[in-house]
């Protein structure tokens, strides 16, 4: 079936530097995307979502960026800060409201 | 507003045993979904209902049963719980088509 970005690497960022979490997605029908975040023992929260009529979307220290051509997604976060570490989900929605989700990211930010 | 509400929050099974996870959101959402979430992987969709009356399978929909009771209830069953079924089990709610999914704190289940 159609997927979505099937691995978990873990991303080591020096707090302050800038973070870019990528994702591949398969299904070319996908119009929505979202990027969720995961902290321990919590649910998925929403960061920030982009429609595939869009390229690119930002919102507050985090930039979404959509290459339908090559299906990428990626996540981009301003000034990582420590309260970013946590484990970040990308997210496709396809016709009749069929939402799935990639493998995830875990961010760790380093004092 | 609780927004999604998941119950049990945790929960022991046997082998065989069967069980009911219930959902209920408040936000007066039209679409709902069930994901399994195993340790250090991604979410994987079970079932999800796009619209009160109406249930579709996801990606590992096997050894599950969903019923949509209402608007703001959707449950999940486990007729048959084996232990392949440990994990932890999220509820989600979207109000409309392109717009973002609310979760639930999810149900640790453990079947030994």
């Amino acid at each position: 079936g159609e997927s979505v970005g099937l691995h978990l690497p873990t991303l080591s960022v020096q707090e302050g530097d800038n973070s870019i979490i990528n994702c591949a997605y398969s299904n070319s029908a996908s119009d929505y995307f979202i990027w969720y975040k995961q902290e321990s023992g919590k649910g998925p929260q929403f960061i920030i979502d982009i429609r595939s009529n869009m390229d690119k979307r930002q919102g507050q220290r985090v930039t979404v960026l959509l290459n339908k051509t090559v299906k990428h997604l990626s996540l981009q976060i301003a000034a990582t800060q420590p309260g970013d570490s946590a484990v970040y989900f990308c997210a496709e929605q396809a016709a009749g409201n069929k939402l799935t989700f990639g493998g995830g990211t875990r961010v760790l930010v380093k004092p | 507003n609780a927004g999604v509400t998941q119950t049990p929050k945790f929960q022991v099974l046997k082998t065989g045993q069967s069980m009911t996870l219930q959902c209920a959101q408040d936000m007066n959402h039209n679409s709902m979904y069930w994901y399994r979430q195993d340790p250090g992987m991604g979410l994987r969709l079970i079932y999800y209902s796009a619209s009160e009356g109406t249930t579709d399978k996801g990606e590992v929909p096997n050894g599950y049963n969903v019923s949509r009771l209402n608007k703001r209830e959707f449950s999940l069953r486990l007729e048959s719980a084996a232990p392949s079924q440990t994990s932890v089990y999220f509820c989600a709610s979207a109000n409309r088509l392109n717009t973002e999914a609310f979760f639930g704190q999810g149900t640790r289940l453990t079947v030994v």
